[in-house]
């Protein structure tokens, strides 16, 4: 199956930095999705890519989709400590199933 | 509107023990996805129903995992007999109409095999 790899593993960032993680992947995906997950909840969808060279922004929140379509981005500006949490990209190929990369875990000092 | 709700929150159970774990997904969702997070690692891919048949399966680890989804409506996973390396996480997910819409994940159920 398709292998997806995200970085950094782990994040410390002290309060009012920006964060940027990334994924890559070993093959093209028509959709990247990152989701967030808050402990003991599940993960919740962030953004949603759908196009080669995307670019879309929610809040301080902007994700990009890669215009090889094997790699986004997702970039937090001013961090808050409520952003905290992990951090999930995942892809979705022709298939209705999604493939996860194995999480970015943010800290944030305030 | 209640969100997608898995219980147990959490399972301890010993090796060889049998363990079923629920999911509710969203009232009017067709479409449930059931997921595994073992520590540290990706969270992958088990299986999707569309209402209460098997649309893909290609995810389950091997036979010891059965799913089910009578009357479309909630769905159990069931891991008979349990093994060290089923520990994990295990979320379920649903969506509305196509599978492509967003998937709204439940909690999870944290299994930890003894």
């Amino acid at each position: 199956g398709q292998q997806l790899n995200q970085s950094p593993q782990s994040m410390f960032i002290q309060e009012g930095e920006d964060v940027s993680m990334n994924c890559t992947s070993s093959s093209i995906f028509n959709t990247w999705l990152w989701y967030k997950q808050d402990p003991g909840e599940g993960p919740v969808l962030l953004i949603a890519l759908y196009k080669a060279g995307e670019l879309t922004s929610n809040g301080r929140l902007t994700a990009q989709f890669g215009i090889t379509r094997k790699d986004s981005f997702l970039n937090i500006s001013a961090s808050i400590p409520s952003d905290v949490g992990i951090y999930f990209c995942a892809g979705r190929a022709w298939a209705n199933n999604l493939f996860f990369g194995t999480g970015t875990r943010l800290t944030v000092i305030p | 509107e209640a969100g997608v709700t898995q219980f147990p929150s959490h399972s301890v159970i010993e090796k060889g023990q049998t363990v079923t774990l629920r999911c509710d997904p969203i009232s009017g969702h067709d479409n449930l996805y059931w997921y595994r997070r073992v520590m540290g690692k990706e969270i992958k891919f088990l299986l999707h129903f569309v209402k209460e048949s098997k649309q893909d399966e290609s995810g389950m680890p091997n036979n010891r995992f059965l799913a089910e989804r009578t009357g479309g409506t909630y769905s159990t996973l069931k891991v008979q007999p349990a093994e060290l390396e089923d520990s994990g996480v295990y979320f379920c997910a649903s969506t509305w109409g196509s599978s492509y819409n967003e998937q709204f994940f439940g909690p999870g159920t944290r299994l930890t095999v003894l």
